[in-house]
């Protein structure tokens, strides 16, 4: 199995640029995250779906940040207009069906953000 | 609300000595837990996670975790240590509910000097 694919690894934008992070979750499982780590903050849970509706994302920063899953393959985190302060690294997770709760998460590799 | 607490940001140990790195929880209910680990400019990997049944649960790389409900604990041991341990660790905590997410500590900085 493939993992979990996010593209691109690394991204160098300027303030004020849209940028759209990218994952694809394992096949077969029903439950996507999105996470931003940062020094100062950690890892932050920042939306999740389960099969492909959003289902929390209290955790989305501003309405600058926006998330899609189209489809049980694919998912985009949106920024637009990006600035410096959301520069980190993000990650995606999915998880496959099973006992709610107690499901492993699998992570990408994470996109490196960094916004001049 | 749940949370969960990782007292120690960094914790440093000799290699062949046992390291333990601490977690503790706050979540209602009956709480999973999980131990995840993640090496430099890589993402989240699982270590190990406890459900139920025995507090003693065994995971990758010759870790382990004890359950302890009285004190709310799910501190991750190994009883010697590899200099390719050192990573940073998180613990996370779920309710045990319908809902998917976990919430993960802070993270503690583990360095193991040869």
């Amino acid at each position: 199995d493939a993992g979990v694919i996010q593209s691109p690894r690394h991204e160098v934008t300027e303030m004020g640029q849209e940028v759209t992070l990218r994952c694809k979750p394992i096949s077969g499982h029903n439950s996507l995250f999105w996470y931003r780590q940062t020094m100062m903050r950690g890892l932050e849970l920042l939306i999740y779906f389960n099969n492909n509706v959003p289902i929390d994302d209290s955790g989305m920063p501003e309405d600058r940040f926006s998330a899609k899953m189209p489809n049980a393959s694919f998912s985009t985190l949106k920024i637009q207009p990006s600035e410096p302060r959301d520069s980190a690294v993000y990650f995606c997770a999915s998880t496959s069906p099973g006992l709610a709760g107690a499901d492993t998460q699998y992570f990408g590799p994470g996109t490196r953000l960094t916004v001049l | 609300a749940q949370s969960v607490a990782q007292p120690e940001d960094q914790v440093n140990v000799a290699e062949g000595n046992p390291l333990t790195v601490k977690c503790t929880y706050s979540v209602s209910g009956n709480p999973y837990l999980f131990w995840y680990v993640q090496y430099p400019n890589r993402g989240l990997q699982f270590l190990l996670k406890y459900i139920t049944g025995d507090n003693l649960v065994k995971g990758s790389y010759g870790f382990e975790a004890e359950f302890n409900k009285s004190q709310t604990s799910f501190h991750l041991k190994k009883p010697s240590a590899l200099v390719s341990d050192s990573a940073l660790y998180f613990c996370a905590v779920s309710p045990g509910s319908s809902a998917s997410k976990i919430i993960f500590g802070s993270g503690t900085r583990l360095s193991i000097r040869p």
